[in-house]
């Protein structure tokens, strides 16, 4: 069964930084692409970054570009989102998600993390 | 690439059927001849969950009232006969190319 985990969520100040991992089980995790996606408070989903599988090919969202960093870790089955510069824009529950079946849908997530950006 | 659904919010009633239109600003049609449009439910409090992806494929264990129809710039979301479990918010999704987007979410209410 696979499984995806976030961790690192939080309160941050506008401004400051912010790393959310996500740890994958029970599938081949070095095998797929992997993405964030995030959620705003009483919002629809927003695709945030995705990153191939050896982590060469990396993908964002405008509005995070120069800002967020996606990365994985294949040895230790994890995925990672370095977030600099928040903005309380980017409040918003933050979902890990894999495409294990192939056919470039998210069809595994996570549970998410809480990001609040605020004074 | 703009996704638009419509409606915002459907109210039904168990039993009866239901469809959600997803309409795209280009062709979903890839150069490799696929068209990478997904459906996703999302209970309330939930994580977003997959039921459809390249326009009419089921995710193994999606109850088979739910269909996924089109083409090119306009698909479909078809719910055969409603019931309770059902209520939540219907995305559509396209990976054809990035940036990937979803549309804004229809309410499926009872």
């Amino acid at each position: 069964e696979v499984q995806l985990a976030e961790s690192g969520g939080g309160l941050v100040q506008p401004g400051g930084s912010l790393r959310l991992s996500c740890t994958a089980s029970g599938f081949s995790f070095s095998d797929f692409w992997m993405s964030w996606v995030r959620q705003a408070p009483g919002k629809g989903l927003e695709w945030v970054a995705s990153l191939n599988q050896d982590g060469s090919g990396k993908y964002y969202v405008d509005s995070v570009k120069g800002r967020f960093t996606i990365s994985r870790d294949n040895a230790k089955n994890s995925l990672y989102l370095q977030m600099n510069s928040l903005r309380a824009e980017d409040t918003a529950i933050f979902y890990c998600a894999t495409d294990v079946v192939g056919g470039w849908a998210f069809d595994s997530w996570g549970q998410g993390a809480l990001v609040t950006v605020s004074s | 690439i703009v996704m638009t659904q419509t409606p915002l919010s459907s109210p039904v009633t168990p039993g009866q059927p239901a469809s959600i239109s997803c309409r795209s600003s280009q062709s979903l049609v890839h150069s490799d001849g696929n068209t990478y449009l997904s459906w996703l439910q999302q209970r309330p409090g939930q994580p977003p969950r997959l039921l459809i992806y390249k326009i009419s494929k089921r995710l193994s264990g999606v109850p088979d009232r739910f269909s996924g129809t089109g083409a090119g710039t306009d698909f479909t979301l078809k719910i055969s006969r409603v019931e309770a479990e059902d209520v939540g918010v219907y995305y559509c999704m396209q990976a054809t190319q990035f940036p990937l987007t979803f549309g804004g979410g229809t309410k499926v209410e009872i």
